[in-house]
């Protein structure tokens, strides 16, 4: 079965520091998502991209965080100035949704990228 | 985006058919209802998908009433393996922000 695949799987880094998370999305699916979570809390939604723009942010998604898909592969999340609070898994997305309008998508999710700030 | 209510937490032994409902009373008529399964430390993952009626899958049924107000998740003779934290999804048109809420922590004891 395919599969979304993230990397690193574990990110320390220090304070202030620009960590840059990186996702291989099933290779076929067009939408692609981050997620967070923070240690025994929900699965906060982040971010939506679609066509090389962003679709949808939530709250939390703030001028720190950008997305990219610099190739025809990669998805990144880039954190430009990491805070103690952005200590969480970080989980990448790719969905079966097409470009019109779906209610029935189905997300597959990658196995997270737990990052610790210092 | 229509809300969802589950039990915090179930128990439940090996080899039980295990039954969990969510209520989405303002669920939208456009809105599918999707439940993931998360193991800790791993991303969630994809259960099964319905809108009305009953779904069957090789891992679960999804029993949806008439009114759609509530759907109730079905794991046939549960294993230890299937301990982990359900989550009830009910998508807006378009599904560009799927909410998920607290869960349900199940828990299968030998």
């Amino acid at each position: 079965e395919p599969e979304v695949t993230q990397t690193p799987s574990h990110q320390v880094t220090q304070m202030g520091q620009e960590v840059i998370l990186r996702c291989v999305p099933i290779s076929n699916h067009l939408y692609f998502y981050w997620y967070r979570q923070i240690l025994g809390q929900k699965v906060e939604f982040l971010v939506s991209f679609y066509n090389n723009e962003i679709s949808e942010k939530s709250e939390i998604f703030d001028d720190q965080f950008s997305v990219e898909r610099p190739d025809g592969s990669n998805f990144t999340l880039k954190i430009r100035s990491t805070k103690l609070e952005d200590s969480a898994m970080y989980f990448c997305a790719s969905s079966t949704r097409t470009a019109s309008l779906s209610t029935n998508e189905k997300l597959f999710f990658g196995s997270g990228t737990q990052l610790s700030v210092l | 985006l229509a809300k969802t209510t589950q039990p915090i937490s179930m128990d439940s032994y090996e080899g039980q058919e295990v039954n969990i409902t969510c209520s989405h009373n303002n669920i939208a008529t456009n809105d599918y209802i999707t439940w993931y399964q998360q193991f800790p430390s791993q991303g969630p993952r994809f259960i099964i998908q319905g809108y009305k009626t009953k779904v069957t899958n090789e891992v679960a049924s999804l029993f949806i009433p008439a009114d759609r107000k509530s759907s109730t998740l079905s794991l046939p003779r549960v294993s230890l393996s299937d301990t982990a934290v359900y989550y009830c999804l009910v998508g807006a048109p378009g599904g560009n922000k799927l909410v998920f809420g607290a869960g349900t922590i199940l828990r299968v004891k030998s």
